[in-house]
């Protein structure tokens, strides 16, 4: 059964001090991890998909990197307005499914 | 696009009553997805369907619950008896032939709260 683990839970930063949230994963045969915003009362959101290790995206303040067992997403100088809970997910090949994580909940203090 | 809509945003029921939550995709988009969100166990799929076809639905957790898709444009979730339990916020996201198989672009709606007494 295809697993994900985030870590942090929460997360409070002041702004501008860069950090890194973790997603670990164990999945029979990774298509593609894939990162997610959601914030309050909302849907989530798509932000990025990474298919290999080694492979990295960014997206403003945030960059997604890939390993074998885990990967991270980078907030450099976080804006209040990235206080969110980010899901990180995974999709299996011959599954179009996506198994998300609880996620971890960042808040930005001004 | 008016993106995926979902009804009704907000259900208190009483344990024991029918609950039926609806779904209206993205035009264009050929799957549909059923999840339940809740705070112990975060985002978990309850069903999808490919061509208004179910393909997966070992989430849904019991008999209780039932999930159709009569057309591209519309489905439904339906809960029958409710339980307290059951609690929880619904989402439902649909994906386009190229995303959600190729790229796991999905598209969710704001969700259905349901809460069961």
């Amino acid at each position: 059964e295809d697993q994900v683990t985030q870590s942090p839970e929460a997360l409070r930063l002041q702004e501008g001090e860069s950090s890194s949230l973790n997603c670990s994963y164990t999945v029979s045969g990774l298509r593609g991890l894939f990162w997610y915003r959601q914030d309050p009362g909302k849907g989530p959101e798509f932000l990025f998909t990474l298919y290999s290790a080694g492979e990295e995206k960014e997206k403003e303040r945030l960059k997604a990197t890939l390993t074998k067992k885990e990967s991270f997403l980078h907030i450099t100088a976080p804006k209040p307005e990235d206080s969110a809970t980010y899901l990180c997910a995974v999709q299996a090949f011959g599954n179009e499914k996506l198994t998300f994580g609880t996620g971890t909940r960042l808040t930005i203090i001004p | 696009d008016a993106g995926v809509i979902q009804s009704p945003r907000h259900e208190v029921t009483e344990m024991g009553q029918e609950v039926t939550l609806r779904c209206k995709p993205i035009s264009g988009h050929n799957s549909l997805f059923w999840y339940r969100q809740t705070m112990m166990r975060g985002l978990e799929l309850l069903i999808y369907f490919n061509n208004n076809v179910p393909i997966d639905d070992s989430g849904m957790p019991e008999d209780r619950f039932s999930a159709k898709m009569p057309n591209a444009s519309f489905s439904t979730l339906k809960i029958q008896p409710s339980e307290p339990r059951d609690s929880a916020v619904y989402f439902c996201a649909s994906s386009s032939p190229q995303g959600g198989a190729n790229t796991g672009e999905l598209f969710f709606g704001e969700g259905s709260r349901l809460t069961v007494l």
